[in-house]
């Protein structure tokens, strides 16, 4: 069964330090997604992403945050400088089309210090 | 404000018996909503979707039940089992624009052998 990987499974990093979060998603999918979950909360929506740009991004999702496809399997988050807020589940999704069944990944667990 | 969630934050159910689980939404333009199971650790995993052109929508050992009139979905699962033992979110979009997806703050249902 197809899959979206994420790497790495844990990333700790120091505040301000700038991060890059890696997701495969699955082949032949067009909308890319990026969630996040902070210990014992919902999971909250960062950004949606299709046909190379950005559709539609939270409150969550300011300035210090990027997304990009650098080529036809990736598509990363990037936090400039970060936070001890910042410290959370994040989950790459991706869909064939909109709303239809969103497959997630296992999540990188991101550990500001 | 907009928000989905569930009634009841923990379930304790028999192995063998029925579980529901019960959603409140109150984004009446919402058109499409969602069931997951999260395990410890893991990213959400699809267990069964509905749209608001349908009343109740049948899996493989799960249902699920929506009721526009109040703005309720309900996810029924048979003959629980161990292996169902997570944290159950529902989560809604709209039907036009993005797929972004609303999450509830989750219940969690532990299975008693």
């Amino acid at each position: 069964e197809p899959e979206v990987t994420q790497t790495p499974s844990h990333q700790v990093t120091q505040m301000g330090q700038e991060v890059i979060l890696r997701c495969v998603p699955i082949s032949n999918h067009l909308y890319f997604y990026w969630y996040r979950q902070i210990l014992g909360q919902k999971v909250e929506f960062l950004v949606s992403f299709y046909n190379n740009e950005i559709s539609e991004k939270s409150e969550i999702f300011d300035d210090q945050f990027s997304v990009e496809r650098p080529d036809g399997s990736n598509f990363t988050l990037k936090i400039r400088s970060t936070k001890l807020e910042d410290s959370a589940m994040y989950f790459c999704a991706s869909t064939r089309q909109v709303n239809t069944e969103a497959f997630f990944g296992q999540g990188t667990r991101l550990t500001v210090v | 404000g907009e928000s989905v969630g569930l009634h009841l934050p923990t379930l304790s159910v028999q192995e063998g018996d029925n579980s529901i689980i019960n959603c409140a939404y109150s984004n009446s333009a919402s058109d499409y909503f969602i069931w997951y199971k999260q395990e410890s650790g893991k990213g959400p995993q699809f267990i069964i979707d509905i749209r608001s052109n349908m009343d109740k929508r049948q899996g493989q050992r799960v249902t699920v039940l929506l009721n526009k009139t109040v703005k309720h979905l309900s996810l029924q699962i048979a003959a629980t089992q161990p292996g169902d033992s997570a944290v159950y979110f529902c989560a809604e979009n709209k039907a036009s624009g993005d797929y972004k997806l609303s999450f509830g703050a989750g219940t969690t249902v532990t299975v008693r052998a």
